[in-house]
């Protein structure tokens, strides 16, 4: 089943303590994406890749890091997590086109950073 | 970069009743423009998109959306829904560019579907 995963679904931590999301596709996509999403502020962009070792910033990625060593696996990386990055994280993942493909999501990572 | 307005943050709507969510988007050259539905604890899956051609487009689940290129909209409407239609729902764009794949969400219109 072509599909996106993510791990963990549900993570609580404390401010400073270092995690990593991972996400992974096994739809040989070469776009990969990261998202945040806020109530009453949709989904905003973190981090995005083109493909392996290709990555770029989105709207908001002050705090995160992110790679791409490998085409199925984008992993989401909060050095010192903080509680402004409590959230909805999705991973996205699509073909490489003219902007026209269409993205499939993860089920999400709901992060509660205390 | 492109901006997405969804007008209304919340829709109730009896069932069996149609119902239009609106979508507003910067002006541009060339644009992709997409709906997508989340519904509750999962992720985000397509219900449809508008590439090129004919600007009224059939999704699934019996949606449509019509392109508007002058008044740069890409409404959504169901003329009847369901229970089952009770969801989030995200319009999107992207630039018609080579490789820009990155898409621009609006804010969310939560559909609620009243028996």
């Amino acid at each position: 089943e072509a599909q996106v995963t993510q791990n963990p679904r549900y993570l609580i931590t404390v401010t400073g303590k270092k995690l990593t999301v991972t996400c992974s596709q096994n739809m040989n996509h070469e776009y990969m994406s990261w998202y945040r999403q806020d109530p009453g502020l949709g989904l905003r962009q973190i981090y995005y890749s083109m493909n392996v070792e290709v990555t770029d910033k989105g709207d908001v990625p002050e705090g995160y890091k992110v790679s791409r060593k490998e085409k199925r696996n984008f992993p989401l990386i909060l050095e010192s997590p903080s509680p402004n990055q409590t959230s909805l994280y999705f991973c996205a993942s699509s073909l490489i086109g003219r902007s026209q493909e269409t993205q499939y999501f993860g089920p999400g990572t709901r992060l509660l950073v205390l | 970069a492109q901006s997405v307005t969804q007008l209304d943050s919340q829709v109730p709507v009896f069932e069996e009743a149609p119902v239009e969510l609106r979508c507003n988007y910067s002006s541009s050259v060339s644009v992709y423009l997409f709906w997508y539905v989340q519904y509750p604890n999962q992720g985000l899956q397509l219900l449809l998109k508008y590439l090129s051609g004919s600007t009224l487009v059939k999704g699934i689940n019996g949606f449509e959306a019509e392109f508007n290129k002058s008044q740069t909209s890409f409404h959504l409407r169901k003329p009847s829904v369901h229970i089952s239609d009770t969801a989030e729902y995200f319009c999107a764009v992207s630039e018609g560019r080579t490789g820009a794949n990155n898409l621009f969400f609006g804010t969310g219109t939560r559909l609620t579907v009243i028996p």
